[in-house]
């Protein structure tokens, strides 16, 4: 079974920070890996995955994440922060294999950035 | 991009009525759609993956008697909610998924605010 571990509900920064919010996975085989962004009352936005190659993937609105298969982690980064990216960030993952593997999320965390 | 609409967006019903979701995939044709349902500051629980032209295969705990789920064409996937009642409120999203290679990828709609009074 695949599962997806967000360790921290909320994340407060301030604007202008370097924001992290963590994610951890367990998958069989090779992970495909997503963050989503979730604004109140609203589905849910892509922002960026990993599938293959380089570690650092670079995604919307200034964001990025880390793949690191030794820690099984996919931490989600932006180095400055704004107001606007507070909203709810879901991590995912999926096998990536023969046939298709339904997406599994993790709890979510909140991120609050203050002006 | 991919789009995926939903309606409608947001629905109050009495308990004991039904209520019907619809999810299209607006510029792709989509063989593969996902309903999950998300309670308040929670994540996403699959409910049901819907293939066109067969019967949707229901997750571990989801009454498939109560949740009716049709994918009768390609950009179209139907939920609906049988006499409803006030625990079934909640927030439900569909994905697509497009046909294609392994790395094929969901695309999300905008999600139905369910209320049962």
């Amino acid at each position: 079974a695949q599962s997806v571990a967000q360790p921290e509900d909320q994340v407060n920064v301030a604007e202008g920070n370097p924001l992290t919010v963590k994610c951890t996975y367990s998958v069989s085989g090779n992970p495909y890996l997503f963050w989503y962004v979730q604004y109140p009352n609203r589905g849910l936005q892509f922002l960026l995955k990993y599938i293959t190659g380089d570690n650092l993937v670079k995604g919307s609105y200034g964001f990025e994440a880390e793949f690191n298969k030794s820690q099984t982690s996919f931490h989600l980064k932006k180095p400055s922060a704004l107001v606007s990216d507070s909203a709810l960030y879901f991590c995912a993952v999926r096998a990536l294999g023969s046939g298709y593997s339904t997406l599994t999320f993790g709890k979510g965390t909140m991120l609050l950035v203050s002006p | 991009g991919a789009v995926v609409s939903q309606h409608p967006s947001w629905v109050i019903c009495k308990s004991g009525t039904s209520v019907k979701i619809e999810c299209r995939s607006l510029d792709f044709q989509a063989t593969t759609m996902f309903w999950y349902r998300q309670f308040p500051k929670q994540s996403l629980m699959l409910m049901a993956t819907s293939n066109e032209g067969s019967k949707a295969t229901y997750e571990q705990g989801v009454e498939k008697d109560k949740f009716l789920i049709n994918h009768a064409s390609l950009t179209l996937s139907t939920l609906t909610v049988t006499s409803a009642h006030p625990e079934d409120s909640s927030f439900y999203i569909c994905s697509a998924r497009a046909p294609g290679t392994r790395t094929d990828e969901q695309f999300f709609g905008p999600g139905t605010r369910l209320t049962v009074l």
